[in-house]
């Protein structure tokens, strides 16, 4: 039931982008990203629901495929403060049980 | 900016000891969680409610037991400490209202057993 998170890990410079995916082998409800940084706690990024509606407050943004039920995550023109772990966070129903996440995407940008 | 608290942040403690860790939350959340996390590792669930008198056990096992008397408060407790229990414990809070709204996460307390 965890999903996937690709890739593992990402260097890069300040100014490139990066995209993080996540992915599921259950039909998904919804898919949400947080990102931690070192020694604090997860923050909220963005939800994705089923049917498109998509819910954030930063400037990144995600895209949800429900056939392929993947979720992906593009982090434009990187500023160094993108620097940490992202994870995905995924519901198969509509949030009556806890996300699952994934493993984690550690993320460095470099200036 | 989320008002959910966690205490203590870093605790060492020895083995067979009873400890508690607290978490509340100031936003009227119903939904609350604990998930643990090792160094650089992902969340796992462990203990999760609904509401005050509901709790149900994550997708983790987990030796510890919570309790949701009230709504603002959501402790887990380990009745006999173990070096196996070391690892960051995460609280998070949401809200019941509508589908699918996002987590807020405490600052984690970090578990030493020695």
């Amino acid at each position: 039931q965890q999903p996937v998170q690709s890739p593992q890990a990402v260097i890069l410079r300040e100014g490139e982008d990066a995209v993080i995916n996540c992915s599921s082998s259950k039909a998904l409800y919804s898919v949400h990203w947080y990102r931690q940084k070192h020694g604090e706690a997860p923050v909220f990024l963005m939800i994705l629901l089923k049917g498109g509606e998509q819910k954030g407050h930063e400037k990144i943004s995600a895209s949800f495929n429900e056939k392929k039920q993947q979720s992906s995550l593009y982090l434009t023109a990187s500023q160094l403060s993108y620097s940490g772990t992202y994870f995905c966070g995924t519901s198969m129903d509509t949030g009556r049980r806890a996300l699952t996440f994934g493993s984690g995407t550690r993320l460095q940008v470099q200036p | 900016e989320a008002d959910i608290y966690q205490t203590p942040r870093y605790l060492v403690i020895g083995t067979g000891k009873k400890i508690t860790l607290e978490c509340s939350q100031t936003m009227g959340h119903d939904k609350m969680y604990w998930y643990q996390q090792d160094p650089g590792m992902e969340l796992h669930l462990i203990h999760y409610s609904y509401g005050v008198n509901s709790t149900e056990k994550g997708d983790l096992s987990s030796e510890s037991t919570v309790s949701r008397i009230r709504t603002e408060h959501f402790p887990l407790t380990l009745e006999s400490a173990r070096p196996s229990h070391t690892s960051q414990y995460l609280c998070a809070s949401s809200e019941a209202r509508g589908l699918n709204t996002e987590a807020f996460f405490g600052q984690g307390t970090r578990l030493t057993v020695v």
